[in-house]
């Protein structure tokens, strides 16, 4: 069974900073999803990596993929205070019937 | 195009009381999931659609049942609510099981 790990659920970050949050995943994964949550918003997706050595790109976020490693990152960059939110990394299991599973989540807060 | 709707928003009900949640989908998914999202939790699927008159269970279905009345429509049933079901819901669709996921705004239901 797929587990997701995300560490540390959350994250202060100074306004102009670079940092990178990780996700851990247990077993393969054909695929690993990003998303984001805003306080009391559902989720909106930001990337999608099909393989690995995959990497996305969007303003200030980078994701990519390492599947030998079971492990994603997500780069941000000279953070803002619009990236104030929760990060969630998601799995799919391999195989028929897969579905995601998802980490917990971090909670990144960025500070002036 | 409205994406995923939910109804309703928020709910109240009384332990021992039973509702439905409404979830439609306008982009001709054939899959669909229900989550709940518990602080510190991250989101637990209930159940899901895999295509229209399929559904199978996720981590969390007790007390919990579906019904994929169309490929449209997804609802979930709480037959008799307790309080450890308040929690926030969020349906969600994709192409198939294996794309990335649309999620709708969630129910935000609090049993009493």
């Amino acid at each position: 069974e797929l587990k997701v790990e995300q560490n540390p659920l959350f994250l202060s970050m100074q306004e102009g900073k670079n940092y990178t949050i990780y996700c851990n995943y247990s077993t393969t994964s054909d695929r690993l999803y990003w998303y984001r949550q805003d306080p009391g918003k559902s989720l909106e997706s930001l990337f999608v990596l099909l393989s690995n050595g995959a990497v996305k790109q969007e303003g200030r976020l980078m994701a990519s993929l390492d599947t030998k490693a079971r492990l994603s990152t997500l780069h941000i960059t000279a953070a803002v205070h619009d990236l104030s939110a929760t990060y969630f990394c998601a799995g799919t299991n391999t195989g028929a019937n897969s579905k995601l599973t998802f980490g917990k989540g971090i909670t990144l807060s960025v500070r002036p | 195009n409205a994406g995923v709707t939910q109804t309703p928003k928020f709910q109240v009900l009384k332990t021992g009381q039973s509702m439905t949640l409404q979830c439609a989908q306008d982009m001709n998914h054939n899959s669909m999931y229900w989550y709940r999202q518990d602080p510190g939790m991250g989101l637990r699927l209930i159940y899901y659609s895999a295509s229209e008159g399929t559904t199978d269970k996720g981590e969390v279905p007790n007390g919990y049942n579906v019904s994929r009345l169309n490929k449209r429509e997804f609802s979930l049933r709480l037959e008799s609510a307790a309080p450890s079901q308040t929690s926030v819901y969020f349906c969600a669709s994709s192409p198939t099981e294996i794309n990335e996921q649309f999620f709708g705004p969630g129910t935000r239901l609090t049993v009493l």
